[in-house]
């Protein structure tokens, strides 16, 4: 069956990276987009992009094209998002969801930045 | 970026009654290709979304038939029938007609 694994739960600190995976099985994976999702806590969906990846060219919305770097391991059917000099607002949950339309999503990463 | 606007922001209904949500857009999801990408999502508490309907009226694999959706243009509904308590949670509305995808700010639907 389809599945999308993330990782688990981070705490991090504001300055620090981190980089959030998202193992896909149970299809091919470069047939399908993968797109990248946040929700910070007791709030809505909010999009912050995809990437191609048959070419692994990323595409980010207005909010996320400065600390955001999408990616991939092909080989490892797995998807990335990293977030570099983390800040306090970037405290959320992210998903990552299979495909233009997206029917498949991971269960999600909690990201906690705090001092 | 299109806006999507969700009406109403919360729903109290009764087991067995029906709900309706509406998602109306600031410019038109048809797509130049004339198909129409505007989906529907539940949250249920604690869990990831899970699609409902794509394309405006198409159920996804495994949804009931309680749940339909329709519209056209910049307006578009959401119906649940015989509402059970597995269907509490947060509905959204997301258009991927035009770039960025954007997503309605959601509706609770709660128990009465």
């Amino acid at each position: 069956q389809i599945q999308l694994v993330q990782s688990g739960p981070e705490l991090k600190k504001p300055g620090e990276s981190l980089k959030i995976s998202c193992k896909a099985s149970g299809y091919t994976f470069t047939d399908y987009a993968m797109q990248w999702v946040k929700q910070a806590p007791g709030k809505g969906l909010q999009y912050m992009g995809w990437i191609n990846t048959q070419t692994g060219k990323p595409t980010y919305a207005d909010d996320f094209k400065e600390r955001f770097v999408f990616s991939l391991e092909t080989s490892a059917s797995t998807a990335y998002l990293q977030i570099n000099n983390l800040k306090n607002e970037d405290t959320a949950t992210y998903f990552c969801a299979r495909g233009t339309t997206p029917a498949y999503w991971g269960q999600g990463t909690l990201v906690t930045v705090s001092s | 970026d299109v806006v999507l606007t969700q009406t109403p922001v919360s729903l109290l209904i009764s087991l067995g009654g029906q709900a309706s949500i509406s998602c109306r857009s600031s410019q038109s999801l048809v797509h130049s290709n004339g198909n129409t990408y505007l989906h529907w999502y539940l949250q249920k508490p604690g869990q990831s979304p899970q699609l409902l309907i794509y394309q405006v009226s198409n159920r996804f694999s495994g949804i009931p038939d309680r749940f339909s959706g329709s519209g056209s243009g910049t307006d578009f509904t959401l119906k649940i029938s015989r509402v059970e308590p597995e269907d509490l949670g947060v509905y959204y509305c997301l258009q991927r007609t035009h770039n960025p995808y954007t997503f309605g700010a959601g509706t609770k639907l709660e128990l009465k």
